[in-house]
């Protein structure tokens, strides 16, 4: 499957707590974005990491990937309240015109 | 404000009815793309235009009708739809192509009686 999974499928911490969630796939990727979906609303797009990126940062927002274990993970610090959403990764393949295929994702709850 | 709108938010609609789902985006992109989300089942791409060109349809169901009469704005077309096609219809756009970030409508709910 070109699928790959989330994990945990669900977390839930204290607000202030980090909260760190894993993305796994198979195939070779062009890039990884991360996005957040709350709950009836459309998604929403956090960060884009490249094949020949290790780490990028955007905020409270810490995304790593390790190609050679063909995974990545997305660290929220300092979680609050308004965090509780869910997370997906998404995944493009080989060649720059690639479509994105997403996992099931991870739902988040951060509670007060 | 996102920048892509879609309409309606919810729709409940019999068997053999004829409705459609209307997305428009104000962001000036260049490519629209149609998603299907179900319970506890990844996003699955349905239809990707670019330049309101179709490049992309992702073995979906003819009951399932894409139009793009410019590139401001998509339609998913409905008719004869089965109980199974209840989900979230989300549109996106993105500025030239699906490995650019996309931006998200909020959706069309649609339930099938």
């Amino acid at each position: 499957s070109q699928q790959g999974e989330e994990d945990p499928q669900a977390l839930s911490i204290q607000e202030g707590e980090n909260a760190t969630m894993n993305c796994s796939y198979k195939t070779s990727i062009n890039n990884l974005q991360w996005y957040r979906q709350n709950s009836g609303r459309g998604l929403v797009h956090l960060i884009l990491i490249r094949s020949n990126e290790r780490e990028k940062h955007s905020g409270r927002l810490r995304v790593t990937l390790d190609t050679s274990k063909k995974s990545s993970s997305l660290l929220i610090t300092a979680s609050r309240a308004a965090d509780t959403a869910s997370y997906f990764c998404a995944r493009t393949l080989g060649g720059s015109q690639g479509n994105l295929i997403f996992g099931k994702g991870t739902k988040l709850s951060v509670k007060p | 404000e996102t920048g892509v709108t879609q309409t309606p938010r919810h729709l409940v609609m019999g068997m053999t009815n004829k409705k459609s789902l209307k997305c428009e985006q104000h962001l000036g992109h260049n490519a629209m793309y149609w998603y299907k989300q179900s319970a506890k089942k990844p996003l699955e791409l349905m239809f990707v235009y670019n330049f309101k060109e179709q490049t992309e349809n992702n073995s979906v169901p003819s009951r399932f009708s894409p139009e793009c009469p410019n590139s401001s704005h998509l339609f998913l077309h409905l008719h004869t739809l089965q109980p199974e096609d209840s989900a979230l219809y989300l549109c996106a756009s993105s500025q030239d192509s699906p490995s650019e970030p996309q931006h998200f409508g909020d959706g069309t709910r649609l339930s099938i009686l």
